[in-house]
């Protein structure tokens, strides 16, 4: 089975641009979360997504959205970018079945790099 | 709130050598799960196991082997005999129950191993 693809792996934008940034599930994964990698905050949740709904959210500002397509295929988008969203943006994503309290395994893409300047 | 300590930030060993990475948590939770991950310098996060805090059998799997405690709320990785294709930042992780009621990744902040020829 093919592992988790994100595109692009790298970026570079300047400050106040938007970024788009896409990640491709596991086959039959319909679970897709996100991740931001920083030197300073280390590994933080942004949210997921199951069934096109995003069912699952961290603390970030509401410059970091998302959205789910039909094949589970996801984006995630910054807005107005800002020098401290430099990042290793990580996706991962899992089978996301199960009842609410319930985690299963998250397989993680190669991420994305974004350079803010 | 509910946390993951990585006291150790950097260990350096020699081939052939066992090495102890640490992982401290801590969770109201009654029902939790603890993650390990490997991430090499590629930076994608490779999934190496996760553990039910109602199962707390120790784990081995090749040279890898899982010690979970939670009487002390300790989830500690031993590599035995490292090798140089184990220098990487190691991730120990705990779903954490958010207001959603659904779980989400709580990383520590990783340990970095460093295995020397």
């Amino acid at each position: 089975k093919a592992g988790v693809t994100q595109t692009p792996r790298y970026l570079i934008k300047t400050r106040g641009q938007q970024v788009t940034l896409s990640c491709s599930p596991i086959s039959g994964h319909r679970s897709v979360s996100w991740y931001q990698q920083t030197p300073g905050q280390g590994l933080q949740f942004l949210f997921e997504y199951f069934s096109e709904t995003q069912r699952n959210k961290g603390n970030f500002p509401g410059r970091f959205s998302g959205r789910q397509f039909s094949n589970s295929r996801s984006e995630m988008n910054v807005s107005t970018l800002e020098l401290g969203d430099s990042a290793l943006y990580l996706c991962a994503s899992s089978l996301g079945q199960g009842q609410i309290g319930y985690t299963d395994t998250q397989y993680f893409g190669p991420g994305t790099r974004l350079t803010v300047l | 709130a509910q946390k993951v300590t990585q006291a150790q930030t950097e260990i350096s060993v020699v081939e052939k050598e066992d090495v102890t990475l640490d992982c401290v948590y801590e969770t109201r939770d009654t029902t939790y799960y603890l993650f390990w991950y490997k991430q090499p310098p590629s930076g994608e996060l490779v999934f190496l196991i996760r553990r039910n805090s109602f199962d707390e059998q120790n784990e081995i799997s090749g040279r890898y082997s899982w010690n979970f405690q939670k009487s002390t709320s300790s989830f500690n990785f031993t590599i035995t005999a490292s090798q140089v294709v184990d220098s990487a930042v190691y991730f120990c992780a705990l779903s954490e129950r958010m207001d959603t009621g659904r779980r989400a990744l709580t990383f520590g902040s990783g340990t970095r191993l460093q295995v020397q020829p």
